[in-house]
Formats: C-alpha cells, sequence, structure tokens
C-alpha cells in the first residue's frame, strides 16, 4: 500500500533551518511529483512547492522562494523539504503528499511533521 | 495568484440531512482543476473529489461535486457522523497552487 512516511517533530530557534524527510513506499517513487503544504495551528491549508523525484525539478510558491529547497534521494525513496531563516510565523505542521496522474491531485499524503519556532 | 474563497466558514447541521459547500475562484480555472479535501482534527487532508466532480477511491456516492469556471459545489447528502470535518477546495490550474480558507461542517 502506498505510505509517505514523514519526520518527527522539530523545535528550532528563529533564524535556524529545518530540513524534513518524506520515504515514499508502495509505489514506483519517480513516478510522482511530491507536493508540500504546512498548516499553521487552527489555520487552513497552505501550498508551499513540489519536486519531481524523476528529475529532481522543483518549484515553489512565491512566498518561500529564496529560502525553500525541496530535493529527492533516489536509493532510499526519500524526499526532503528544507526551510531556512526561520520566523515564529513558521510554526506549523508540515505535509508531504503525493500528486497522482491522470489529473489526479493529491491523493496520499504523510502524517505530518510539526515544526514549533520558539527562542 | 488564483484566491479561492469558500463559504460558509462554519455549516451547523444535522445527521441525515444535505450540504451544499462553496468555491469561488477568483479567476476561471476551467473545469477540471478544482479538488476538494475532508481533514479531521488530528489528521492529514483527505482527497473526496477531484476534476471538479470525480470521486476519488473509496469514496461514497453520498459526496459529489459540481461546478465549472469560477463557482463550484461539493454536495453531501444525507450526512453521516464521519462527514463532520472541515473541507478545502484546491486549484492546480495554475501556478502557484491554493487553498480555499475551508469551511467547518459541525453538528
Amino acid at each position: 500500500q502506498v505510505q509517505l512516511v514523514q519526520s518527527g517533530a522539530e523545535v528550532k530557534k528563529p533564524g535556524a533551518s529545518v530540513k524534513v524527510s518524506c520515504k515514499a513506499s508502495g509505489y514506483t517513487f519517480t513516478n510522482y511529483e511530491i507536493h508540500w503544504v504546512r498548516q499553521a495551528t487552527g489555520q487552513g491549508l497552505e501550498w508551499m512547492g513540489w519536486v519531481s523525484p524523476n528529475s529532481g525539478n522543483a518549484g515553489y510558491a512565491p512566498k518561500f522562494q529564496g529560502r525553500v529547497t525541496m530535493a529527492r534521494n533516489i536509493s532510499i525513496s526519500t524526499v526532503y523539504m528544507q526551510l531556512s531563516s526561520l520566523g515564529f510565523e513558521d510554526t506549523a505542521v508540515y505535509y508531504c503528499a503525493r500528486k497522482g496522474v491522470r489529473g489526479v491531485p493529491l491523493d496520499y499524503w504523510g502524517q505530518g511533521t510539526l515544526v514549533t519556532v520558539s527562542s | 495568484e488564483i484566491v479561492l474563497t469558500q463559504s460558509p466558514a462554519t455549516l451547523s447541521v444535522s445527521p441525515g440531512e444535505g450540504a451544499n459547500l462553496s468555491c469561488r475562484a477568483s479567476q476561471t480555472i476551467g473545469s477540471t482543476y478544482l479538488a476538494w479535501y475532508q481533514q479531521k482534527p488530528g489528521q492529514a487532508p483527505r482527497l473526496i473529489l477531484y476534476g471538479a466532480s470525480a470521486r476519488a477511491t473509496g469514496i461514497p456516492a453520498r459526496f459529489s461535486g459540481s461546478g465549472s469556471g469560477t463557482d463550484f459545489t461539493l454536495s453531501i447528502r444525507s450526512l453521516q457522523s464521519e462527514d463532520f470535518a472541515t473541507y478545502y477546495c484546491q486549484q492546480y490550474y495554475s501556478w502557484p497552487r491554493t487553498f480555499g480558507q475551508g469551511t467547518k461542517l459541525e453538528i
């Protein structure tokens, strides 16, 4: 079965960086894009960007451009999202999600990773 | 970027009743690039509908979608207890992808 398993919760200080991983299993890793979405406590969903596990190409929402990097390691079927220059407003649950094929958007999601920015 | 506005913010209904949730886009997104997700507290979102009206795998027939252009609707008939959740629409017509702010469906 398709699974996306994310790394554990993180606590970071303002100005630091965080790297969240998302390990895929149950399907051909290189055939599906991975997208990242975050959600602050009690707030809505915010799309951050995507990465192609096949090519390594990535695209980011303008809000995060210059501060986010999404990459992959094919050998371990894992995608990474690194966010730098963290501020308190980056405290959120970060989700990875698989983009389906034939017009299907985000069909499988990771369990989420809580990133807390605290001094 | 395309802004999606969902209404109402909160909808109070009783089990067995139906519900209509609205999603309006700031510009046209065609008829095939709108999705709906369901999210329960403490859980990841779950894909309900895509292409405005196609049900995702395992989604019961009481969920249906309609609309095109800028106005879309998620309809749920005969609400079950497990349907009470927050619903988000998402457009995947243009970059950046965007979500609506959500509609909370409560008893």
